[in-house]
């Protein structure tokens, strides 16, 4: 089975460029998870989704942020303007509806995102 | 807030020698889940092993083992026979029981661990 394909896989732009980060959840999860990771601060939760819709997006740094799910098959991260501090990994996760609650998440390959 | 520390920034192993990763974790809730991700060079995050917070019994996964001690908040992953292929980072996770917490998992700083031939 296909996991979580997220794209691209790395991505060097120039500060105050748009950037948009995709991911493709596994087939019949219900949950969608952004997650970033950089040294100083780990992994952390950005935005999550139920069902297409925004459940949490406490984590989301500031308005240059969004996220979108317009199906069940397909998510966007987008940051603009990006800023040299966004550089980090960027992690697509999803998971059912049964595994929600005990914390099993299936997570991509990341998106290595650098802002020069 | 929960909060969860890996105090071991990184840990190396000879290979078929058995291993410990630290975990301790803060919160004020009886019921939680807690886990060990690995994420290996391919960045893909990949669960090891989950405890559930009311059983009293440590879970176990072939050569992977925890130490489970609520009363004390430690959650350490042991690792047995050790293998070149268990080299990654390994994160240690909380996630709470209450529904408004909704799915959020809170990581630790991770741990590197070299396995050495």
């Amino acid at each position: 089975d296909a996991g979580v394909i997220q794209s691209p896989r790395h991505e060097v732009t120039e500060m105050g460029q748009e950037v948009t980060l995709r991911c493709k959840p596994i087939s019949g999860h219900d949950y969608l998870f952004w997650y970033r990771q950089t040294m100083m601060r780990g992994l952390e939760l950005l935005i999550y989704f139920n069902n297409n819709v925004p459940i949490d997006d406490s984590g989301m740094p500031e308005d240059r942020f969004s996220a979108k799910m317009p199906n069940a098959s397909f998510s966007t991260l987008k940051i603009q303007p990006s800023e040299p501090r966004d550089s980090a990994v960027y992690f697509c996760a999803s998971t059912s509806r049964d595994r929600v609650y005990t914390g099993e998440l299936f997570f991509g390959e990341g998106s290595r995102l650098t802002v020069l | 807030a929960q909060t969860v520390t890996q105090s071991q920034p990184e840990m190396s192993v000879q290979e078929a020698e058995t291993v410990t990763l630290s975990c301790t974790y803060d919160t004020s809730e009886s019921d939680y889940y807690l886990f060990w991700y690995k994420q290996p060079p391919s960045r893909q995050m990949i669960l090891v092993i989950r405890q559930e917070a009311y059983k009293q019994q440590n879970a176990t996964e072939n050569r992977f083992s925890v130490n489970f001690q609520k009363a004390a908040k430690s959650f350490s992953l042991k690792i047995s026979d050790s293998q070149l292929g268990d080299a990654a980072m390994y994160f240690c996770a909380y996630r709470s029981e209450e529904e408004t917490s909704g799915s959020r998992l809170t990581f630790g700083e991770g741990t590197q661990l070299t396995v050495n031939p």
